[in-house]
């Protein structure tokens, strides 16, 4: 596609359930970000790949997060035993970087996530 | 990373001149200064990034003084569609990662 794919767009589900989201960057693109933002604040830094390795994962506030890349393509954010703090919209961006440089950040319309 | 301060919100009517500014005191020698563009229920999206002087591109001018410890985002002519939160980023392009702050919202009103 064009853009930065992201499924599902809402996922609602109940505290102690494990949930995955899923990013399809723009083809080509190197990096890999995800994001998470709540109600009325900036997005917050998870992580990022560039190609298949996590390149920094200092955002991630818990162990109960993790995100994969295996083929250097799709990425999966994969929440464990999900509390209600963990509501958010989940946005995935991806970007080209050259020599070193990190160019603009493309970014999907996110994932809504609602743990009841 | 530099620390910034920008307006929590502005408002403004259509057709006028939006100028959103940015302090960033402790700028450092290799950052870049970038700002995004969000809105509702959608991914932040890329306007415009400066080094030093002035940039300006089809949306946007990008206004950074000598001293490059603020940076000034200026809108010409807006429209309702501008209304969203903007965001000032000030960091090493070589970092990879982005920090954004709570932006500014800016309201154009008809």
């Amino acid at each position: 596609g064009a853009g930065v794919s992201q499924t599902p767009s809402n996922k609602v589900t109940e505290k102690g359930k494990y949930v995955e989201l899923r990013c399809d960057p723009i083809s080509g693109h190197t990096a890999l970000y995800w994001y998470r933002q709540s109600l009325g604040q900036g997005p917050e830094f998870l992580i990022y790949f560039q190609g298949t390795g996590a390149a920094d994962d200092s955002g991630l506030p818990n162990d109960r997060f993790f995100a994969v890349r295996p083929e250097g393509s799709v990425s999966t954010l994969k929440i464990q035993r999900t509390e209600r703090g963990d509501s958010a919209v989940y946005l995935c961006a991806s970007s080209l970087i050259k020599e070193g440089y990190t160019g603009e950040l493309f970014f999907g319309e996110g994932s809504r996530l609602t743990v009841l | 990373l530099a620390k910034t301060t920008q307006p929590i919100s502005m408002d403004s009517y259509e057709g006028q001149e939006v100028n959103i500014t940015c302090s960033h005191n402790n700028i450092a020698t290799n950052d870049y200064i970038t700002w995004y563009q969000q809105f509702p229920s959608q991914g932040p999206r890329f306007i415009i990034q400066g080094y030093k002087t002035k940039v300006t591109n089809e949306v946007a001018s990008l206004f950074i003084p000598a001293d490059r410890k603020s940076s000034t985002l200026s809108l010409p002519r807006v429209s309702l569609s501008d209304t969203a939160v903007y965001y000032c980023l000030v960091l090493p392009l070589t970092l990879g990662r982005l920090y954004f702050g709570r932006g500014t919202q800016l309201t154009v009103w008809p």
